[in-house]
């Protein structure tokens, strides 16, 4: 297990409805990445937070929001929800450091997966 | 922008023997990094592998390995034995350097079968 929890693990909506999915990072770790994975696709970026500050955003609309706190973890909200919508939502938390290492190895957590009637 | 390609949807192997699960590339970038992911039915992302765009020899970790080509923009997974339990969907993804916004960019995966 990496330490990355996702919560709920299941999630039915309606259109038009809002939801909020949350994560808690693993120890230690600054930053939280989100990812949607629609079925059969591989997993898209949405947006990165880095100590409570949006850090990069992918190709996806306004309703699309979030929120680190100060404990590191995050909360992705979703607005006015679509049928496409319906994917499963990842999260991943990394310790960003700008040198003397490699990459920043992201952790995943379980996922949360978001049905929308 | 970067992009992955994996062309094979499906593989199928024989338990104890070696597969290769291919992946292409396409960035701008001089300096980046490859990764394969695993993703059993349950959801999670596993780490498996990593290569950065520098490094000379190809990457290993136990039974996995990363036949790096830069010239031909290839990262192709090898997994040496395969085990009953390799059985998953694997991704391969990319990044940009350390110290920019390390979103990684995925492709559409390939859904391994190991059988007896």
């Amino acid at each position: 297990e990496t330490g990355v929890t996702q919560s709920p693990t299941h999630l039915i909506k309606t259109r038009g409805q809002q939801v909020t999915l949350r994560c808690s990072s693993q120890s230690g770790h600054n930053t939280v990445s989100w990812y949607q994975q629609a079925l059969g696709q591989g997993p898209q970026f949405i947006f990165q937070y880095y100590r409570e500050e949006e850090n990069g955003r992918g190709n996806f609309p306004p309703r699309f929001s979030g929120l680190q706190f100060p404990n590191y973890s995050s909360e992705l909200n979703v607005n006015a929800l679509e049928l496409d919508d319906s994917a499963l939502y990842l999260c991943a938390s990394s310790l960003r450091r700008t040198s003397g290492v490699p990459y920043n190895e992201q952790f995943f957590g379980p996922g949360t997966r978001l049905t929308v009637l | 922008a970067q992009k992955i390609t994996q062309t094979q949807p499906g593989m199928f192997v024989q338990e104890k023997e070696a597969v290769t699960l291919d992946c292409t590339y396409d960035t701008s970038d001089q300096s980046y990094g490859l990764f394969w992911y695993k993703q059993p039915s349950s959801g999670e992302m596993i780490f498996l592998i990593y290569q950065g765009s520098y490094d000379e020899q190809n990457a290993t970790e136990g039974r996995y390995s990363l036949n790096f080509q830069k010239a031909r923009k290839s990262a192709n997974l090898v997994i040496s034995a395969s085990q009953l339990g390799d059985s998953a969907m694997y991704f391969c993804a990319m990044s940009r350097a350390t110290g920019t916004a390390s979103k990684l960019t995925f492709g559409t995966g390939t859904r391994l079968q190991v059988t007896l």
